[in-house]
């Protein structure tokens, strides 16, 4: 069974970095697929914000695209998410995904809360 | 690149049907059989219930249906069941591998 775990602290200061990392077991992560993060801010919808592809492709929403970074680490099947400049409308829910390239999400994490606040 | 277009709630009786629509550009879904459909419980991680427009992931009741006609997706759920009351997101690939999500939907089951 693929199982996806967010990391990472909860709280970030305003223009500093967002750094969180999603662990993956039960899938290899250099077996195929994408690999994406999306959020959502508290009461509102979904933003996906990026995938990454084994080997380092990357694919970014157009609007987060000047400050986001995702990378992966094989050696751990791990993937991670930066996100740098962050203001208070950064605050969100962020999920890891499996996404299936071109085509849908099928493996969510439980989400990581982060706040950004002073 | 936009938010696909949902109406912010729906509702329905027990086993009665409800339909959610989904409406974007010919740059999304119009242009891409790659809609999908997720659950969200609050305070849970969505849940894919139907991929490639009509598709179920295995697991997932027949009483969740997906369709397209132009550029809008729709989501059907039949039956309705009180599990069944949770926010909806539909999606849609948009080229260049980018993606979409819809406003989101709250079903309600009276």
């Amino acid at each position: 069974q693929v199982q996806l775990q967010e990391s990472g602290p909860g709280l970030v200061k305003p223009s500093e970095t967002l750094s969180l990392i999603c662990a993956v077991s039960g899938y290899s992560i250099s077996s195929g697929y994408q690999w994406g993060w999306i959020r959502q801010p508290p009461g509102k919808g979904l933003e996906w914000i990026g995938s990454i592809y084994h080997g380092g492709s990357t694919y970014y929403n157009a609007s987060l695209k000047s400050r986001v970074t995702i990378s992966e680490d094989t050696s751990k099947n791990q993937f991670s998410l930066k996100l740098n400049s962050v203001t208070a409308a950064d605050t969100a829910v962020y999920y890891c995904a499996r996404d299936r390239i071109q085509d849908s999400f099928d493996y969510w994490g439980q989400g990581i809360l982060v706040t950004v606040s002073s | 690149q936009s938010a696909l277009t949902q109406p912010p709630s729906a509702s329905g009786s027990p086993g009665q049907s409800v339909t959610i629509s989904c409406t974007g550009t010919s740059s999304d879904v119009a242009a891409y059989n790659y809609v999908s459909w997720y659950q969200q419980h609050p305070g849970k991680a969505p849940k894919l219930m139907i991929y490639e427009v009509s598709k179920r992931p295995s697991g997932v009741p027949d009483r969740f249906s997906g369709s397209k006609s132009g550029n809008t997706a729709s989501l059907t759920v039949s039956g309705l069941q009180a599990e069944d009351e949770a926010d909806y997101y539909c999606s849609s690939y948009a080229g260049s591998n980018t993606y979409v999500f819809g406003t989101g939907t709250k079903v309600t089951v009276l």
